[in-house]
């Protein structure tokens, strides 16, 4: 069945820093991979989506590029910020149906000013 | 209101105890999720519903009952629950059934089984 890897926990940078979370999946054709991101007490929401090879997402200074050839999905942010503190979540939906969403374990994040 | 709502945000109930989640979205999306999320789990899929239809059941024991009386509400029904059930459980619903649908979800009712 379909699986998504992601980096282990958890994550502590200090404000400014260079922040990269590995993902990478399993599953059969061309899934469309998420990135959402949960902060304390609250439901998760999308960060940023890509739904074929080669697409970037981006939204509010994170990245991440749909690679076919690895099988990954990371994500990037050039400077971090204190309030980017939370638990983020790669996922994946096959390309039949969005009814069997696979998501990773989470990577805690952490920021210190 | 606006996005995916869900109530009561804090349950606690004992395990000879009947009670209910409720989740209303306020988007006009025609798919409803339950997800189950316990600590140091991956997020579960539990039920998915599409047009007001059960399209997916993840092997859930039957002491959960899913609802969903129409497009915009979803329910999930517990009874007879045990101290494992503990969890965080989270609504969401997303346009359609397709793949490339971004899925919005609500705060979570933390649910605690005594």
């Amino acid at each position: 069945g379909d699986s998504v890897t992601q980096m282990e926990g958890p994550v502590t940078l200090s404000e400014e820093a260079f922040l990269t979370i590995n993902c990478t999946y399993t599953a059969t054709g061309y899934p469309s991979l998420f990135w959402y991101v949960q902060y304390p007490g609250e439901g998760l929401q999308l960060l940023l989506k890509a739904t074929k090879a080669d697409d970037k997402g981006s939204n509010k200074g994170f990245e991440a590029t749909y690679r076919k050839e690895t099988t990954s999905f990371h994500l990037e942010k050039g400077s971090v910020q204190v309030s980017d503190s939370a638990v983020y979540f790669c996922a994946l939906n096959p390309n039949t149906n969005a009814g069997k969403s696979t998501f990773g374990d989470g990577t805690t994040l952490t920021v210190k000013p | 209101e606006t996005g995916v709502t869900q109530t009561p945000r804090h349950l606690v109930m004992g395990m000879t105890n009947k009670k209910s989640l409720k989740c209303e979205q306020h988007l006009g999306h025609n798919a409803m999720y339950w997800y189950k999320q316990s600590a140091k789990k991956p997020l579960e899929l539990m039920f998915v519903y599409s047009l007001e239809e059960r399209v997916e059941n993840n092997s859930v024991p039957s002491r959960f009952s899913p609802e969903c009386p129409n497009s915009s509400h979803l329910f999930l029904h517990l009874h007879t629950l045990q101290p494992e059930d503990s969890a965080l459980y989270l609504c969401a619903s997303s346009q359609d059934f397709t793949s490339t649908d971004t899925q919005y979800f609500g705060p979570g009712t933390r649910l605690t089984v005594l």
